[in-house]
């Protein structure tokens, strides 16, 4: 069973607020990926991290999330002004290396 | 780009009779390819993988073999059972920690 943990399972947000959310990737796992799964259940990459440095992330993200992943203390991902559109379920996950992915329960952002 | 293609959205099926998803592939490089299949309110998690051509692995009664002359790697399981009810996510790596996910295929397994 995967032990990759997400807190909060569930956040009520109003538009403009930030939301925040956390992530515990599973022990000795270098490689931590957020995901937003939409009500379609379509998964858009947001943004991946390998020991701390950003390895890759969208536009998206770049521009209106703010993100971290520091050593000893729970990975983040902040949405600073929310939108409706952002409302979704949010994953994290985590590897050790690239044959197998392991995620979290996600985060479930309402956005009213 | 990579890109990974499931044409169906929803496959609803009478206990008992066979499943196959289907799943084609475009990446540019020999890419690693996966199964995972989610549960209501669960996390998704590994239900198979593969990166050699016309190997079949298999777990939990499914298996998939990747074709990369077709790039596909279609699921396939001889018996469905009300269990296997889920979302089923095919996905791609190329090596770079950048995973590709198709859009999902919706299983529903009625008795």
């Amino acid at each position: 069973n995967s032990k990759v943990i997400q807190t909060p399972r569930y956040l009520v947000k109003g538009q403009g607020q930030k939301a925040k959310m956390r992530c515990i990737p599973e022990k000795g796992h270098p490689v931590v990926f957020w995901y937003q799964q939409n009500k379609n259940n379509e998964f858009k990459f947001l943004i991946n991290f390998q020991n701390q440095e950003v390895l890759q992330q969208i536009d998206m993200t770049e521009k209106r999330f703010s993100a971290e992943c520091p050593s000893n203390s729970p990975c983040s991902l902040e949405i600073q002004s929310s939108e409706a559109g952002d409302s979704a379920l949010y994953l994290c996950a985590s590897t050790e290396t690239n044959t197998e992915v392991f995620f979290g329960k996600g985060t479930r952002l309402t956005v009213v | 780009g990579d890109s990974v293609t499931q044409t169906e959205g929803l496959v609803t099926l009478t206990e008992g009779l066979p499943v196959m998803l289907n799943c084609t592939y475009q990446s540019t490089y020999s890419p690693f390819l996966f199964w995972y299949v989610q549960h209501l309110n669960e996390a998704p998690k590994l239900l198979l993988k593969s990166f050699t051509d016309n190997k079949r692995p298999e777990h939990q009664g499914f298996h998939a073999t990747l074709h990369k002359s077709s790039s596909s790697f279609h699921l396939q399981k001889s018996s469905a059972q009300l269990s296997d009810s889920a979302l089923y996510y095919c996905a791609l790596d190329t090596g770079n920690y950048k995973y590709v996910f198709g859009a999902g295929t919706r299983l529903k397994v009625i008795a």
